[in-house]
């Protein structure tokens, strides 16, 4: 079975704090993903990687960076955290084909107070 | 209007019904279509994964495809209290980036 593994289940942090979420995945897959959840506006991207050290912008990365130094693992990092970024973050990993659904983790919920 | 649409519930239903959950869509270059349960507190789990037009049966989870009316239906059957979830429906055109699109989800309750 594929598992994803956040590092974090909950998070609280302040306004203007570098926040990073960990994201590990065992099973070798070449993409990942990082998504965030809201109430009635569905999984949106933020970035996605398709290899080491490669980042995609997704549909809304503003506010928002990646770090991907090894395969199994891709990091999302907000610089200067905002109230606007409380959110449930997702992280996913899917293979290296286009047609490959995606397998998520549990999820990090994060407030920004 | 939004690319996907799935009426978010909540839906109710007693256990042993037939859950019919749907999902409609924009994009004509969709292709691949996936159903998620979501529990309270996790992360999504990939329940069925079907390419262009079709059924496809798992247990008491059958998914179908109706690319010509852009129409996406996920049936359970003899539902039980675990079903209990959010169902989201994703879909992909298949495209380099993987740029998945997923619906809202609908909450669904399966009463005992």
């Amino acid at each position: 079975d594929v598992k994803v593994t956040q590092s974090s289940r909950y998070l609280v942090k302040r306004t203007g704090e570098k926040v990073f979420l960990e994201c590990v995945q065992d099973m070798d897959h070449e993409n990942m993903f990082w998504y965030r959840q809201d109430p009635g506006l569905g999984l949106r991207l933020i970035y996605f990687s398709y290899d080491v050290k490669m980042k995609e912008k997704g549909d809304i990365p503003e506010g928002y960076s990646v770090s991907r130094e090894k395969k199994e693992r891709f990091s999302l990092i907000l610089e200067s955290a905002s109230t606007n970024q409380t959110s449930m973050y997702l992280c996913a990993s899917s293979w290296g084909d286009s047609n490959s659904p995606l397998h998520f983790g549990n999820g990090t919920r994060l407030t920004v107070t | 209007q939004k690319e996907v649409e799935q009426d978010p519930g909540p839906l109710s239903v007693p256990e042993g019904a037939i859950v019919s959950l749907n999902c409609t869509y924009s994009n004509s270059a969709f292709q691949y279509f996936m159903w998620y349960r979501q529990y309270s507190r996790k992360g999504p789990e990939l329940l069925m994964y079907t390419y262009s037009s079709g059924n496809k049966e798992d247990g008491r989870f059958t998914a179908q495809v109706d690319k010509s009316s852009k129409y996406i239906s996920l049936f359970i059957r003899d539902s039980q209290p675990s079903d209990s979830a959010t169902y989201l429906c994703a879909m992909s055109a298949g495209n380099y980036g993987q740029n998945f699109v997923f619906g809202p989800g609908t909450r669904l309750s399966a009463l005992p």
